[in-house]
């Protein structure tokens, strides 16, 4: 497992912008597909973006043309910007790493504690 | 998108039971399906992946089974640490999708 730390949840107003950062524990950040997934209050889980090692990029409808992921990998950092919030993007955003091979397919194997994105007026 | 169903939706059991979860999807995703466990406050962790493969370090108390549409995560010999929150997931295409979960409670 990799240690996930993600920063920059906090309260916003509709419309509004925030930018979330995940850091990473190790140094091999730049080989792994990494992940937004987001879980509104009392909620399950919704998945939100990918980004892949070889820079390949995935949205949900849902947040499709307002949220951009990206990668630092000199950085060991994953970063996800949310333009025109709305009161349905308030959840906890966890970064999830995901591992793959053929035969087992994608998974979540690493996952941060999350930052609390609460959209409101 | 490929559509989740969890069953039950909730639960109660007591230490020592054998509890069993049902996940099905709504298109033949072969075995490509995870099980995570959520304890409140708490990110998700990974249980089993491809559908049948124990996550390192997981108890083997946990199992899981099935291929195609229908899966199943069995807990034999219940642990008061596994009352949780489960939730199965598709990735046999994005948007990889979840279940709604399934809440575990003492009874």
């Amino acid at each position: 497992e990799v240690q996930l730390v993600e920063s920059g949840g906090g309260l916003v107003k509709p419309g509004g912008s925030l930018r979330l950062s995940c850091a990473a524990s190790e140094v091999s950040f730049n080989t792994y597909n990494m992940n937004w997934v987001r879980q509104a209050p009392g909620k399950g889980l919704e998945w939100v973006s990918s980004i892949g090692s070889d820079g390949y990029i995935d949205y949900a409808d849902s947040v499709k043309g307002r949220f951009t992921i990206s990668r630092d990998n000199a950085k060991n950092s994953l970063y996800l910007q949310m333009n025109s919030l709305r009161a349905e993007d308030t959840a906890v955003y966890y970064c999830a790493r995901d591992l793959y091979d053929i035969l087992t397919g994608y998974y979540f194997d690493s996952w941060g504690q999350g930052t609390l994105v609460a959209v409101s007026s | 998108d490929i559509q989740m169903t969890q069953s039950p939706s909730s639960l109660s059991a007591s230490v020592g039971d054998r509890v069993t979860i049902t996940c099905r999807t709504s298109q033949i995703i072969h075995r490509y399906l995870n099980w995570y466990q959520q304890k409140p406050g708490k990110a998700p962790s990974l249980l089993i992946y491809a559908a049948s493969r124990l996550q390192s370090g997981v108890p083997s108390r946990f199992s899981g089974s099935g291929s195609g549409a229908d899966f199943t995560l069995t807990i034999s010999n219940l642990q008061p640490e596994d009352f949780a929150t489960y939730y199965c997931q598709q990735s046999y295409s994005t948007p990889w999708t979840f279940g709604q979960g399934t809440k575990v409670e003492i009874k």
